[in-house]
């Protein structure tokens, strides 16, 4: 089955902890990206990458870090300067061009600070 | 400043009624208009998507209207069901140059039996 898995589903950070969520694409995807959700929110972009060794800054990338050593593999670090964790963190995948652009969005990560 | 802006933010409508969830951008290089449907507790998915060269596209009950000249779209449900109550996201992206996708702050509809 082709996708995009996030895990865990579940995680829990204590506080001036990192954290890592991962996040794998088997679709040949070239383009990934990491956004957070918080209640009622819309989606707000954390980090992208377009090809393996290469990311940029999204709106809101202070107190994360991300690295794409390899094109199936995303993972987001959340690390201890982000003061307000707390949300549901979505991995996405997509062709970086061309007609079938779609986005494909895993099933999520749900971090809470204990 | 925001990319795509989606009104309402909420909304209810009553079982077979229609609901109309509206979205407008400034950015005229945006050539791909997705919309996305976002159940509780899980990714959104893929609902229905348009490219400005019609005005409109029509998936059983979901309907995407498209106004180049207004740069708005809007996403209709025909014969809202319960099933529908999910929270909607549009969003924007230019095809052709890698650009990121720009999401609306999301509508959350409740179809009320």
């Amino acid at each position: 089955d082709g996708g995009i898995t996030q895990s865990p589903k579940y995680l829990f950070r204590k506080e001036g902890q990192n954290v890592t969520l991962s996040c794998e694409q088997n679709l040949n995807h070239d383009a990934m990206y990491w956004y957070r959700q918080d209640p009622g929110q819309g989606l707000r972009l954390i980090y992208y990458s377009q090809i393996v060794n290469d990311f940029q800054k999204g709106d809101i990338a202070e107190g994360y870090s991300v690295s794409r050593e390899k094109k199936e593999s995303f993972p987001l670090t959340v690390t201890s300067a982000q003061k307000n964790p707390t949300a549901f963190y979505l991995c996405a995948s997509s062709f970086d061009r061309g007609v079938n652009t779609e986005a494909f969005f895993g099933q999520g990560t749900r971090l809470t600070v204990v | 400043q925001q990319q795509v802006k989606q009104s309402p933010q909420s909304l209810i409508v009553q079982k077979g009624g229609i609901s109309i969830i509206n979205c407008a951008y400034e950015n005229t290089a945006f050539d791909y208009f997705p919309w996305y449907q976002q159940f509780p507790g899980k990714g959104p998915a893929l609902l229905i998507a348009i490219r400005p060269d019609v005005s409109e596209k029509k998936e059983g009950r979901f309907t995407i209207s498209f106004n180049k000249s207004a740069k708005q779209f809007s996403l209709h449900i025909m014969d809202s069901q319960p099933g529908d109550s999910a929270t909607y996201f549009c969003a924007a992206k230019a095809l052709y140059n890698f650009n990121k996708f720009y999401f609306g702050s999301g509508t959350k509809l409740n179809v009320k039996p």
